[in-house]
């Protein structure tokens, strides 16, 4: 079956200070990934999402970014963090198909301060 | 933005009460989904609706499309308190580029008390 994971859970940083936040999906291949942003009581917000190895589309111009080195590996960064970057961070994964529903990460919750 | 906008963003009833949450959306669907979240948690996908279809069950899940009036509604029957969570409709959109995109509303928090 299909896993998909997210580390860390939760963060505390200051601002100014570089973030890496890495998700994995296991089970699929070749899946499309998504990473979305999700502020308190409020709905989700696309960040970015790959189709493939080394492709990443950006939705939201920001001071974040997202890599995919490897097939079912998905990173979301930024080099310095403002206060608005806090936020709970999904990462999911979808087969890109009609009607194909879309599988979350447990989220990352990060607090910058 | 936002294609889906869930109606009421908030609801509370009691335990064995029916839930009902409403969707509407902007432009022509293929499919909409409908998702639960815990809170603090990653969504789950509940049901999926194609256009072609007016209404889906799913064991105390009732989900109603109106194409013509771009809406949906969610129905909980005899809910109870472990269905506190937050409810998202997500409709699609096909991207040359990535494929099925989704787009989610806002959301319905539901608070169901015991």
């Amino acid at each position: 079956s299909q896993t998909i994971h997210q580390w860390p859970a939760t963060l505390v940083q200051p601002v100014g200070s570089p973030l890496s936040l890495e998700c994995t999906v296991e089970g699929t291949s070749n899946p499309n990934l998504y990473w979305y942003r999700q502020a308190a009581g409020r709905g989700l917000q696309l960040l970015f999402y790959s189709v493939g190895i080394g492709q990443i589309s950006s939705e939201v111009p920001q001071n974040l970014s997202a890599s995919r080195p490897q097939d079912r590996q998905f990173i979301l960064s930024s080099k310095k963090l403002l206060l608005s970057d806090s936020g709970f961070y999904l990462c999911a994964w979808s087969k890109g198909r009609w009607g194909a529903s879309m599988y979350f990460g447990p989220g990352t919750r990060l607090t910058v301060l | 933005s936002q294609q889906g906008e869930e109606d009421p963003q908030a609801l509370s009833i009691q335990e064995g009460e029916n839930a009902t949450m409403n969707c509407s959306y902007k432009t022509s669907i293929n499919n909409l989904q409908w998702y639960r979240q815990n809170s603090g948690r990653g969504l789950v996908h509940l049901i999926l609706i194609r256009s072609n279809e007016r209404e889906k069950h799913s064991g105390r899940l009732r989900v109603t499309l109106d194409t013509s009036k771009k809406s949906s509604s969610l129905l909980i029957t005899a809910s109870r308190a472990a269905d506190t969570a937050s409810y998202f409709c997500a409709t699609d959109a096909w991207d040359n580029n990535a494929g099925n995109m989704l787009t989610f509303g806002g959301g319905t928090r539901l608070m169901v008390k015991p």
